[in-house]
């Protein structure tokens, strides 16, 4: 059974803060690495995606990949209230045969001003 | 929303009624995703069609779940009969680009 492991949280970080959160995956065939944020009664939002091992910028996101770990984690630097969401990582099903994604059961970020 | 249009957005009914699910992609795409998340389950594939034709129904959890794409612009769920185990949000989501997908707004189901 493939699985993508998240811890469920709460993460707490305070406002400007550097938040931390982490996946773990089974499959070590999987080639894409998704992060997607979840408000509360929302659909999940794509907001970064990673295919090769190392990191990934995009504005105060950062998405890093270890393959050799099996691991993707992703840092948001300058918290904002707003980033208060849950986060699901998603991790590719390599023989699937077509782009079946396992997601994670997601971490709980709350920014507390 | 990822272009789709979902409807109806909420629905309550009662248990041992069908349900129908619709999700309608702004331009049309011929392959797309249904998805069920709960807070026991998280988010779990139910279907996914490709040229319209269902290629992996491996997470339609039993024979009271079908789901058809009859063009590129429409795909249904219907849940016959439901029960109440059945209560979830019920997303579709369109693929793109490299590997990913986009969701759709949801519909939240509510079975008494």
């Amino acid at each position: 059974q493939k699985e993508v492991e998240q811890n469920s949280g709460p993460l707490s970080v305070p406002e400007g803060a550097i938040a931390s959160l982490n996946c773990t995956y089974s499959d070590r065939g999987s080639q894409s690495f998704f992060w997607y944020r979840q408000y509360s009664g929302k659909s999940p939002e794509l907001i970064m995606s990673i295919y090769s091992n190392g990191d990934k910028e995009d504005g105060r996101f950062t998405a890093q990949l270890n393959k050799a770990s099996q691991y993707v984690s992703l840092l948001i630097r300058d918290s904002q209230p707003s980033d208060s969401a849950t986060y699901l990582c998603a991790v590719n099903d390599a023989p699937g045969g077509y782009n079946k994604l396992i997601f994670g059961a997601g971490t709980r970020l709350a920014v507390h001003p | 929303d990822a272009g789709v249009i979902q409807s109806p957005r909420h629905e309550v009914t009662e248990m041992g009624q069908e349900v129908t699910l619709r999700c309608k992609p702004i331009s049309g795409h011929n392959s797309l995703f249904w998805y069920r998340q709960t807070m026991m389950r998280g988010l779990e594939l139910l279907i996914y069609f490709n040229n319209n034709v269902p290629i992996d129904d491996s997470g339609m959890p039993e024979d009271r779940f079908s789901a058809k794409m009859p063009n590129a612009s429409f795909s249904t769920l219907k849940i016959q009969p439901s029960e109440p185990r059945d209560s979830a949000v019920y997303f579709c989501a369109l693929p793109s680009g490299e590997n990913e997908q986009f969701f759709g707004p949801g519909t939240r189901l509510t079975v008494l």
